[in-house]
């Protein structure tokens, strides 16, 4: 059974901080890799997607990596605002047949202090 | 453009009482998913639909139904209600087109408590 982990679950830093928020899964036979972002009492906003032959997407200042032989993906955010302040969550997708069955990490949990 | 839309956005119940969950999504997605989100255990998967007519069980499917007669419309229903249904829903929708780099949508949640 797949397993996906999210250290650290919570992280504070200073705005303007380079941070990077990890993501480890279990089985390596992944179809590709989702990165979203929660804000508080919303929904799930996709920010990145990664395919499991791919090795990095990058949007704006959000830059994801994967490393499908090791279980690891990394999100990088670079110049943190204020505004980045969310939980941001990995999913998994086993298989192209999966569809929209993900498995979801717990989430990491930053806080961008002014 | 609604996106996926889910109704009601609160609820509570009491115990034993039963209720639909509504999702609905304009996109003409083939794939939809019911998901639930508790503190501490991410996000796990209910039920999930490939198509109209077709449903199968996620990871946690015990006390709740799914259906799935439009491609638009993906109800979840509660049977009976407990306390251990209290949660987070969200519902999600995908296409199956293109090359598989196709992102989940979802809705905005659905927050119940059973008392």
């Amino acid at each position: 059974k797949q397993e996906v982990t999210q250290i650290p679950a919570a992280l504070s830093v200073p705005e303007g901080e380079n941070l990077v928020l990890n993501c480890s899964f279990t089985d390596s036979a992944i179809y590709n890799l989702q990165w979203f972002r929660q804000d508080p009492g919303k929904g799930l906003t996709s920010l990145l997607l990664i395919q499991s032959s791919q090795r990095e997407q990058t949007s704006g200042r959000l830059n994801a990596s994967l490393d499908k032989s090791s279980g690891r993906s990394t999100l990088y955010i670079a110049a943190s605002q204020p505004g980045d302040s969310a939980t941001y969550l990995c999913a998994v997708r086993h298989s192209l047949t999966s569809g929209s069955r993900l498995t979801f990490g717990e989430g990491t949990q930053l806080t961008v202090n002014p | 453009n609604a996106g996926v839309t889910q109704t009601p956005k609160f609820q509570v119940l009491k115990t034993g009482q039963s209720m639909t969950l509504q999702c609905a999504q304009d996109m003409n997605h083939e794939y939809m998913s019911w998901y639930r989100q508790d503190p501490g255990m991410g996000l796990r998967l209910i039920h999930y639909s490939v198509g109209a007519g077709i449903t199968d069980q996620g990871e946690v499917p015990n006390g709740y139904n799914v259906s799935r007669s439009t491609t638009e419309d993906f109800p979840l229903r509660l049977l009976s209600a407990a306390p251990s249904q209290t949660s987070v829903y969200f519902c999600a929708s995908q296409t199956s087109g293109g090359t598989g780099a196709n992102v989940l949508t979802f809705g905005a949640g659905s927050r119940l408590t059973v008392l």
